[in-house]
């Protein structure tokens, strides 16, 4: 059950995009479209802003977007705005049934 | 509306047992799979654990199994995990969070709680 592996952090300007990978294996990310991403910020609970790879959940803006190649998946974020600055996180579904989390990525709004 | 509450967090000495549990409202409980997420302080979210709606599969992490049980009792709309044998490393804040749809595994979070600290020191 090794974490999957996301970048310690990126950077943007608003108005710019962003991609943040999340690299798995063939028993997880390569293997399941249960792909997740989840944005958090200080002492608050995660929201969920991406799930099945691709799909947002009602409520969450259009400028949040996923996709995956292979054992990688990738949310970007467009049009960054200075609210969108926290941690994410993804996650998939394994072939162990279990879940297996990145180990987060710190988007910082410059 | 959806509400997740946790409770059942606090300090305990190492080897020692803890029961949280995870109130649910604002939705049909046993149609769902439940799942526990823990946060150590600074560090990223770790997957605990989860149960199948109806309370016949469980799943573990491999740094828990064998020492954390989750349940569930469907009456009360309730979620639960006994932690037993803790250890310094399981100090976090810990999530309970609901599947995203109902009847299905492992296709994201939906709604999470507010979470409760477990810290295991001495």
């Amino acid at each position: 059950q090794s974490a999957l592996t996301q970048p310690a952090s990126v950077s943007g300007s608003p108005g710019q995009s962003i991609t943040i990978s999340c690299t798995g294996t063939s028993s997880d990310v390569g293997v399941y479209n249960y792909v997740s991403w989840y944005q958090q910020h200080p002492g608050k609970a995660p929201k969920l802003m991406i799930y099945d790879v691709s799909n947002r959940p009602s409520g969450v803006s259009n400028r949040f977007s996923g996709s995956k190649s292979g054992n990688t998946a990738s949310l970007t974020i467009s049009g960054l705005q200075a609210e969108d600055e926290g941690d994410y996180y993804c996650s998939s579904y394994t072939t162990s049934s279990t879940l297996v989390f990145g180990g987060g990525t710190k988007l910082t709004v410059l | 509306q959806v509400q997740l509450v946790e409770s059942g967090g606090g300090v305990v000495q190492p080897g020692r047992s803890l029961r949280l549990s995870c109130a649910a409202a604002g939705f049909t409980f046993s149609r769902y799979a439940m799942h526990w997420v823990r946060q150590a302080p600074g560090k990223g979210l770790e997957w605990v654990g989860a149960v199948s709606h109806d309370g016949s599969d469980k799943h573990y992490a491999d740094s828990v199994k064998g020492r954390f049980t989750i349940s569930r009792d469907n009456s009360k709309n309730t979620l639960y995990v006994q932690m037993n044998s803790l250890r310094a490393e399981d100090t976090a804040v810990y999530y309970c969070a609901r599947d995203f749809e109902e009847y299905t595994y492992g296709e994201g979070f939906r709604y999470w709680g507010q979470g409760t600290l477990v810290t295991v020191s001495s």
